[in-house]
């Protein structure tokens, strides 16, 4: 039962332009959603969150979008940077808390 | 400050022995997280851990798996009498409270079972 989907295991932007990645999820219980990228051999690294209250949060290059009717949310990056190039996972929480229900991962290549 | 240390970081044991998978959470940090991550796929919860006490252990199968957090050291996760399947990365998180604050991750602790 994966109540947290990323649909889309890779995709591949070119440097300076947008990068969307998306997430879906199906328990309405989930009040809390959070962005992680990762590196091979390291752990996640925390980028942005969004509650359930809010539709967007933004913190520099890096948007998050939630849509609760829909129970989609998605991460903007703009420009992409090859640095940016990581595997991006969505993550939901219920009553804000830490115990996180992961998806399956993005790749994300960025083209010089 | 330093991060949260895992070690070791690579973990090679035979069918039938155990693990023992250690966790220094951040400076200041009580709460404790394990999560398992197999090949090309998300990371899964398993334990949830507070000093002393274990506060949720849905995630973790029934058998061969325990996590402990003791008043003084790192949180432990121990896999007893190892199967081929347990190979996976095991990556442990630590936060200040459990609400409203993010977890920050070690870099994890990749078993492989031989």
């Amino acid at each position: 039962d994966q109540q947290v989907k990323q649909n889309s295991p890779s995709l591949s932007v070119q440097e300076g332009r947008i990068s969307i990645l998306n997430c879906d999820y199906t328990n309405s219980m989930f009040d809390y959603f959070l962005w992680y990228k990762k590196y091979p051999a390291e752990g996640p690294t925390f980028l942005i969150s969004i509650s359930s209250i809010k539709d967007k949060n933004e913190d520099g290059r890096f948007t998050v979008f939630l849509n609760k009717s829909a129970k989609h949310l998605s991460l903007h990056i703009v420009p992409s940077q090859p640095g940016d190039s990581a595997v991006y996972f969505c993550a939901a929480s219920r009553n804000a808390g830490n115990m996180l229900t992961f998806g399956g991962g993005t790749r994300l290549m960025v083209k010089p | 400050n330093a991060g949260v240390m895992q070690n070791p970081r690579h973990l090679v044991r035979r069918r039938g022995q155990e693990a023992r998978l250690r966790c220094s959470p951040m400076k200041g940090h009580s709460h404790v997280y394990w999560y398992r991550q197999l090949p090309e796929e998300g990371l899964k919860f398993m334990v949830y851990l507070q000093k002393e006490n274990i506060i949720d252990e849905s995630g973790m199968p029934k058998e061969r798996f325990s996590a402990e957090f003791p008043k003084e050291g790192p949180s432990i996760l121990r896999i007893q009498q190892v199967v081929r399947g347990d190979s996976a990365a095991y990556f442990c998180a630590s936060s200040p409270s459990n609400r409203n604050t993010e977890a920050f991750f070690g870099q994890g602790t990749r078993l492989t079972v031989v």
